[in-house]
């Protein structure tokens, strides 16, 4: 079954906010990725971490990777009508070949 | 690129019926694999393969048949189909080396089991 932890399920924010969002494991992992979902598409890549402790941006998202594996963090700055969609966090084990997803985080932006 | 493409987009089966899902990649990824989406519960692997050849069960492979025969196919067979099978299904793939675990996921197939 599932192994990630996403949090929160759902977040309803004015535009301009901004966003944090984290997930958790009780195992470790070597890999963790984000992803968004807009609404009737498939996820798009958002970040890939490699290293513990890693901190990468694009543009204005910026994800961690956590120092003790377990854990992984995405931060929003100044959001935008279009940030709006589902966030998922993914992971992957050691030689696992293969994610294992989050339930995601829903976004919801006040204009 | 064409990327990832998935047909059909949409799709309505009585139960028993069978049919398959078409999956192709053009970026000569060696790894793909199937996911079904329902609500809340995130993506879940159904199967996956590594290479031509080369398949193996994900988290929920029940009911659902693979097979790759070239790199660029990878299609999902529903044998008989069941209202427990109704999700939106995708498909995804990577390079096997180096970024393996950056999938990249087609727009999705939505199936309907009545």
């Amino acid at each position: 079954g599932q192994q990630l932890n996403q949090s929160p399920q759902s977040m309803f924010i004015q535009e301009g906010e901004d966003v944090s969002m984290n997930c958790t494991s009780s195992s470790i992992f070597n890999t963790w990725l984000w992803y968004k979902q807009d609404p009737g598409e498939g996820p798009v890549l958002l970040i890939a971490l490699y290293k513990a402790g890693e901190l990468t941006s694009n543009g204005r998202l910026t994800a961690q990777f956590g120092i003790t594996r377990k854990d992984s963090f995405l931060n929003i700055s100044a959001s935008i009508p279009s940030d709006v969609g589902i966030y998922f966090c993914a992971g992957s084990h050691q030689g696992a070949q293969k994610l294992v997803f989050g339930q995601g985080t829903r976004l919801t932006i006040n204009p | 690129n064409a990327g990832v493409t998935q047909t059909p987009k949409f799709q309505v089966l009585k139960t028993g019926q069978s049919m398959t899902l078409q999956c192709a990649q053009d970026m000569n990824h060696e790894y793909m694999s199937w996911y079904r989406q329902d609500p809340g519960m995130g993506l879940r692997l159904i199967h996956y393969s590594v290479g031509a050849g080369i398949t193996d069960q994900g988290e929920v492979p029940n009911g659902y048949n693979v097979s790759r025969s070239t790199t660029e196919d990878f299609p999902l067979r529903l044998l008989s189909a069941a209202p427990s099978q109704t999700s939106v299904y995708f498909c995804a793939s990577s390079y096997q080396q180096g970024s393996s675990y950056e999938q990249y996921f087609g727009p999705g197939t939505r199936l309907t089991v009545t």
